[in-house]
């Protein structure tokens, strides 16, 4: 059974510049969520869907956005970079969330 | 509001020894708890969960966890360290409202195991 996909692994862009980060759930699971890890600040929950809507949504400003997609899998996206983007963002997919979510091996984003 | 506090942000053990990393957690709701294994350059990965049920708790790779509710604790232990345990553990607890679910994570502990 596969299991989360994140791509890409590495990243690196510049300031000002907008990004998007992919991820594949679990074949099944239509809760996907995305967490943003730091040194300084640890992991901070960015945001959930569920069947394409988003449930719930953690305290980041609008350049930080998402969707998903019927086959649920989701995309993120950062827009007008600061260097304090820089982090690993890991997505986790879960059959509905109430039981725990399996995480990917996440995107490390460096703005420059 | 739901939270995690880990004690310690970094333990060292000898291999063979007994390590038990701490967590605690504050939650008005009976919760639901996680413990998480990060290797670097690598997501998490679930080492053992707690819903309901017995308290205790039996993961991957020989760890276990006691949920007791009275201390509001959930912490993790194994016997015997291995060099491969050497990692960072995330304790967790799912919070829920409104349909939604997300994680809170507590700061992590860096394990160091001496050979």
């Amino acid at each position: 059974k596969a299991g989360v996909t994140q791509t890409p692994r590495y990243l690196i862009k510049t300031r000002g510049q907008q990004v998007t980060l992919s991820c594949s759930p679990i074949s099944g699971h239509r809760s996907v969520s995305w967490y943003q890890q730091t040194p300084g600040q640890g992991l901070q929950f960015l945001f959930e869907y569920f069947s394409e809507t988003q449930r719930n949504k953690g305290n980041f400003p609008g350049r930080f956005s998402g969707r998903q997609f019927s086959n649920s899998r989701s995309e993120m996206n950062v827009s007008t970079l600061e260097l304090g983007d820089s982090a690993l963002y890991l997505c986790a997919s879960s059959t509905t969330g109430d039981y725990g979510y399996t995480f990917g091996s996440g995107t490390r984003l460096t703005v420059v | 509001a739901q939270s995690v506090t880990q004690l310690g942000s970094h333990v060292s053990v000898s291999e063979g020894a007994l390590v038990l990393l701490r967590c605690n957690y504050s939650s008005s709701v009976p919760p639901y708890l996680f413990w998480y294994v990060q290797y670097p350059n690598q997501g998490l990965q679930l080492l053992l969960k707690y819903t309901t049920g017995a308290t205790l708790v039996k993961g991957i790779n020989g760890f276990e966890a006691e949920f007791k509710k009275s201390e509001t604790s959930f912490h993790l232990t194994k016997p015997s360290a291995h060099m491969s345990d050497a990692a960072e553990y995330f304790c967790a607890v799912l919070r829920s409202g409104a349909g939604s679910y997300q994680l809170t994570f507590g700061k992590g502990t860096k394990l160091s195991v001496i050979p």
